[in-house]
Order: C-alpha cells, then sequence, then structure tokens
C-alpha cells in the first residue's frame, strides 16, 4: 500500500485558476515537505513543516500556501496559476529522531499543466 | 549556498558492463553534510537508493555503492555489473546534518541499460 498519497496525479488548469494539490502521509512521520521539479530543471525545496509548524519557506511567491489540517497532511495552495508553475510536485515526509534515521520519504508527485 | 553537480544528463551502459554515475557537491552551510542517492523507475516515484552520513563511509544497495568522499567532495554512485531494470533516473542530493531540513538535488542522469 503507498505509504504516501498525492492526489490528483495530474492536473491541468488555466492561467488565472486557483488548486489545492493534496498530500497525506501514512508513515507516522511529523514532518512533512513540498518540493517542485519543472521541466530540465532539479527538484527544488519549497517547504518543510514540523509538527503542523512552518519551519522553512523557500518559495517566493506567497501564491504558494501550504495547508497542514492534520498532523499527517500538508496540501499546497496555488493561487493565480501561471504557466511557469506547470512542474511536478512532490510531497515527501520524514521523522523528527536520531541522526541517520530521519530520512525523507517522497510521494508519487502531482504533474501540473498550466495553460 | 548548497549545489550538487551530475555532469551526465544521459548514460548509455551495455547490459553486465560497470557503470559509474558522477557526482560532486558544494556548501557553504553545512559542515556535516549528508549524501543520498535517489531513484526514480519509470512510471513511479521518487525512491531513496542509498544514504551515507559519515565522510569516508560506503552505502550500498542493490548492488550499487557510493563512497562519501569530503576531500573531493565527491559521491560518485558504481555498480559492477547493470541490468535491464535499472534503467532509471538517478538523483544524488545532500541534506543537512539532521534530516528535517530541505535536500538540495542535482539535475538528475537518465540511465538506459541496452540488453
Amino acid at each position: 500500500d503507498p505509504k504516501i498519497i498525492q492526489k490528483p496525479k495530474y492536473l491541468v488548469a488555466v492561467t488565472g485558476s486557483e488548486k489545492i494539490l493534496i498530500c497525506e502521509q501514512y508513515l507516522g512521520h511529523n514532518a512533512m515537505y513540498w518540493y517542485r521539479q519543472s521541466a530540465k530543471k532539479p527538484l527544488e525545496f519549497m517547504f518543510s513543516y514540523s509538527y503542523q509548524k512552518l519551519m522553512d519557506n523557500q518559495t517566493a511567491s506567497s501564491r504558494f500556501q501550504p495547508q497542514s489540517s492534520k498532523k499527517n497532511h500538508l496540501d499546497l495552495q496555488i493561487t493565480a496559476l501561471k504557466p511557469d508553475d506547470s512542474a511536478t510536485y512532490f510531497c515527501a515526509s520524514s521523522q523528527t529522531r536520531d541522526r541517520g534515521e530521519d530520512t525523507q520519504y517522497f510521494g508519487p508527485g502531482t504533474r501540473l499543466l498550466v495553460l | 549556498g548548497d549545489s550538487v553537480t551530475q555532469t551526465e544528463g544521459q548514460v548509455t551502459v551495455s547490459e553486465s558492463k560497470s557503470l559509474i554515475i558522477n557526482c560532486t557537491y558544494s556548501t557553504t552551510s553545512i559542515a556535516y553534510p549528508n549524501l543520498f542517492w535517489y531513484v526514480r523507475y519509470p512510471g513511479e516515484g521518487l525512491q531513496l537508493l542509498l544514504k551515507v552520513i559519515t565522510a569516508g563511509q560506503k552505502g550500498s544497495s542493490r548492488g550499487f555503492e557510493a563512497t562519501y568522499n569530503k576531500e573531493t567532495t565527491s559521491f560518485h554512485l558504481q555498480k559492477a555489473s547493470v541490468q535491464e531494470s535499472d534503467s532509471a533516473v538517478y538523483y544524488c542530493a545532500l541534506g543537512a546534518y539532521y534530516g528535517n531540513e530541505k535536500i538540495t538535488f542535482g539535475a538528475g542522469t537518465k540511465l538506459t541499460i541496452k540488453p
């Protein structure tokens, strides 16, 4: 059974609209993350949350807003979508524990296309 | 800042031959980085292949090996004899001392195995 669920798998949106990307993890982890991979670019870190609190934000735009309604959820709301937002968005999670035991595990990704 | 360089974007190797995928890293903020290789098989999500958290140590998994070399700031991935099932995209990555912080990824190397 998949331990990190991302929904939807594929998403097509029009410029200017708003979408929410869903992430749920069933690993019992207390830290969650969002990364993005645009065409021909490496995966880029966006946000990290620990115990449902924002720890790090390296996204320049306020159009990207994480939402953590439950400990094992970290959704990503994107407003005023632009074609440059087209990318695959990956959710990840880890457990805050001793060094070496805190590996980040990744979900399958949501591929977003903005027209 | 932090960066990871994978010099080969694509590599083609004949089945049963040896493989090396080069990775070098640079960091100005992390004294003792963790180093990772992640892999993405066709149609699947990103999976951790191996990790090493101590300089001078070697990690191994599924026949792949990588040694953390702090002197040359390298973490090359090697395999003595590749199989067709190894075809995938391989990502070298660097993380902070404690894992619940951002991971910086290389651009990825697409490995194709010729039968």
